[in-house]
């Protein structure tokens, strides 16, 4: 069964960069795109963009372009989120998700909490 | 971006009782929309697509329809596992924008 296991919960400093990975497993890597997605409780559900896991092309939501970086490693089937610049705005659950349009497969998020 | 007004933002209602659950798009998306639910410390999971599919596994209580700007998410006759909160998201146009969720309760 396709599974989508997340990294653990970060705890960083106003400033530093947090990389959370997302391993696949349960279906051929390559055959689907990534998606990225960010949760809070005030701005609820963002879609951040997503990741061709064959070629690593991105397609970024405007907002988060120079705040996200997206890549892959296709020998572990693993795709990765990089968060930079970091301010408590950018405290929330963050989830990786299986397709382009809509996501039948999410992971089961990485909370990143970031404070002095 | 597409905007997506969700309504009610929070639901109360009984068991077997049928809910409706509204989305609005600020423009047509052209039933480029899904449904998702979350319960508590859970990830999203998938109940619909292309507005008005039910995603595998999804019971058929649930139901969506709508077109144009206006869509809609139907539970029927609702059950204790179904207390949660849901979301539509639209996938018509980039970047895709999700509505803000209702939370529903029991009564």
């Amino acid at each position: 069964q396709v599974q989508l296991q997340q990294s653990g919960a970060e705890l960083a400093k106003p400033g530093s960069s947090v990389k959370i990975s997302c391993k696949a497993s349960g279906y051929t890597f390559t055959s689907y795109y990534i998606s990225w997605i960010k949760q809070t409780t005030g701005q609820g559900l963002e879609y951040i963009g997503y990741i061709n896991t064959g070629s690593g092309g991105t397609n970024y939501n405007e907002k988060f372009k120079g705040k996200a970086t997206l890549t892959v490693d296709k020998s572990s089937s693993t795709a990765f989120m990089q968060l930079s610049s970091l301010t408590p705005d950018d405290s929330a659950v963050y989830y990786c998700a299986v397709g382009t349009y809509s996501f039948a497969y999410w992971g089961q998020g990485t909370l990143v909490t970031v404070s002095s | 971006d597409i905007q997506m007004t969700q309504s009610p933002a929070s639901l109360s209602a009984s068991l077997g009782e049928t809910v409706t659950i509204e989305c609005r798009a600020s423009e047509d998306i052209y039933n480029g929309l899904a449904w998702y639910q979350q319960k508590p410390g859970k990830s999203p999971q998938l109940l619909i697509y292309n507005a008005n599919s039910l995603h595998t596994g999804v019971p058929s209580r649930f139901s969506g329809s709508g077109s144009g700007t206006q869509y809609s998410l139907k539970i029927n006759s609702l059950q204790s596992e179904d207390v949660a909160s849901y979301f539509c998201q639209q996938y018509y146009d980039y970047p895709w924008t999700f509505g803000g969720g209702t939370k529903l309760e029991l009564k």
